[in-house]
């Protein structure tokens, strides 16, 4: 079936720009997180939706950054003022998690290669 | 927080040996650990996971092995081969809470 996918596939951009980046999950997954990567690292947690409310958002970096997830399916992390520190690739997962169970398996999207400049 | 180390960095085996991954927490309350592995320019994709109540998983030639008390487990890859060369993370998660490794790239040598 159809897994994560995320667009775009890459972004540029120049400093003090916003841009905008999309995930859809797989269908029927409640639970969508946002994740970044850099260059040689593991990815690094951002955000966690439950349905649309945002579960935990303890892994954004600032209030530059922001998340939503309206009618509980695609979510839009948005990036305000981008700073050349922000290029990353930016990575989407979905689990069908529900609050109270045990922990399920996260399927990630291609991701979004960000580059400011 | 969740703390995960992995070593090696980088690995280069020869196609047929095996290769070994290792991995440690700092969350006793850990309780579940996926291996993932990425190629370039894709997402990480899941190869196996194992849960905090089992000791050992094996699938093929991928076998992963938890020790609870030691806070660690590790990754086996027996029979290499060119196409098991990518980046493989593993990971150590409470809830949702999920936290990863820095990496090992593996090249497997033909």
């Amino acid at each position: 079936g159809a897994g994560v996918s995320q667009t775009p596939s890459n972004k540029v951009t120049e400093k003090g720009k916003y841009v905008e980046l999309r995930c859809d999950p797989i269908s029927g997954h409640t639970a969508l997180y946002w994740y970044r990567q850099s260059l040689g690292q593991g990815p690094e947690f951002l955000i966690y939706f439950q349905g649309t409310g945002a579960a935990d958002d303890s892994g954004l970096p600032n209030d530059r950054f922001f998340a939503v997830r309206p009618e509980g399916s695609v979510s839009t992390l948005k990036i305000q003022r981008t700073e050349r520190g922000d290029s990353a690739v930016y990575l989407c997962a979905s689990s069908s998690h529900s609050p109270g169970q045990f922990i399920e398996t996260q399927y990630f999207g291609p991701g979004t290669r960000l580059l400011v400049l | 927080g969740e703390n995960v180390e992995q070593h090696p960095s980088t690995l280069s085996v020869q196609e047929g040996d095996s290769a070994v991954i290792k991995c440690t927490y700092s969350d006793s309350a850990s309780n579940y650990f996926p291996w993932y592995k990425q190629e370039l320019g894709k997402g990480p994709q899941l190869i196996i996971d194992i849960r905090s109540n089992v000791g050992e998983k094996k699938d093929q030639r991928i076998a992963v092995t938890l020790n609870k008390t030691a806070k660690h487990f590790s990754l086996h890859i027996t029979e290499t081969q060119p196409e098991d060369s990518a980046v493989y993370f593993c990971a150590a998660s409470y809830n949702n809470d999920m936290r990863f490794g820095a990496g090992t790239r593996l090249t497997v040598k033909p």
